[in-house]
């Protein structure tokens, strides 16, 4: 167990919805990343968050958006959803921001299929 | 740009025999650290191995070492006596240090422990 959360696990919606995904970082990190594993794609990173400040940001899409609350749990949202954003996204967390070796640890993804 | 390529979509591997997982990566940024991570069947993404670029000598955690050759621009795993529960996809990834926190991954190698 890392200690990163995820909720829901499993999310079944049909295209042209709209959903949130919810993460909790281990007790102590402030920095958040949300990454999107698809088959096609791999494994991309969507964005990053540190201490509630947008601090990178990958290939995210426009109907994509995120955020992390002063408490520092952060939320992706994806609206407008096609059938390619059926993906496992994972959030991963760390302490810093700046040092490479900052091992990142990820919760056990939510998995979005869009019918 | 940052790139990390793993040339192999399939291995397999005998059961408490060696076998290297190759990972090559492309940078510009002057620091970064290599990471390997295992993806068991479940999803989870499992935190393996760290090498950082200016370490003197390869990583070893257990198991697993990395063979760290810089002026090849490779940082391939070695996982000794291989056991049934090693069967997952492993995943090479990179953090520079002038890209923030992302990670940039490989496609990965699915692994097969064969008894």
């Amino acid at each position: 167990d890392s200690g990163v959360t995820q909720t829901p696990k499993h999310l079944i919606t049909a295209t042209g919805q709209r959903v949130t995904l919810r993460c909790s970082p281990r007790s102590g990190d402030l920095s958040v990343y949300w990454y999107q594993q698809s088959l096609d794609q791999g494994l991309q990173f969507l964005i990053q968050y540190y201490n509630g400040e947008e601090r990178a940001k990958g290939n995210i899409l426009e109907r994509f958006s995120a955020q992390q609350f002063p408490d520092l749990h952060s939320e992706l949202n994806l609206s407008s959803l096609e059938l390619g954003d059926s993906a496992l996204y994972f959030c991963a967390s760390s302490v810093e921001l700046g040092p490479v070796n900052n091992e990142q640890f990820f919760g056990p993804g939510t998995r979005l299929t869009v019918l | 740009a940052q790139k990390i390529t793993q040339t192999q979509p399939g291995m397999f591997v005998q059961e408490k025999e060696a076998v290297t997982l190759d990972c090559t990566y492309d940078t510009s940024d002057p620091s970064y650290g290599l990471f390997w991570y295992k993806q068991p069947s479940s999803g989870e993404m499992i935190f393996l191995i760290y090498q950082g670029s200016y370490d003197q000598q390869n990583a070893t955690e257990g198991r697993y070492s990395l063979n760290f050759q810089k002026a090849r621009k490779s940082a391939n795993l070695v996982i000794s006596a291989s056991q049934l529960g090693d069967s997952a996809m492993y995943f090479c990834a990179m953090r520079g240090v002038n890209q923030g926190g992302k990670l940039i991954f490989g496609q990965g190698t699915e692994l097969s422990v064969k008894p």
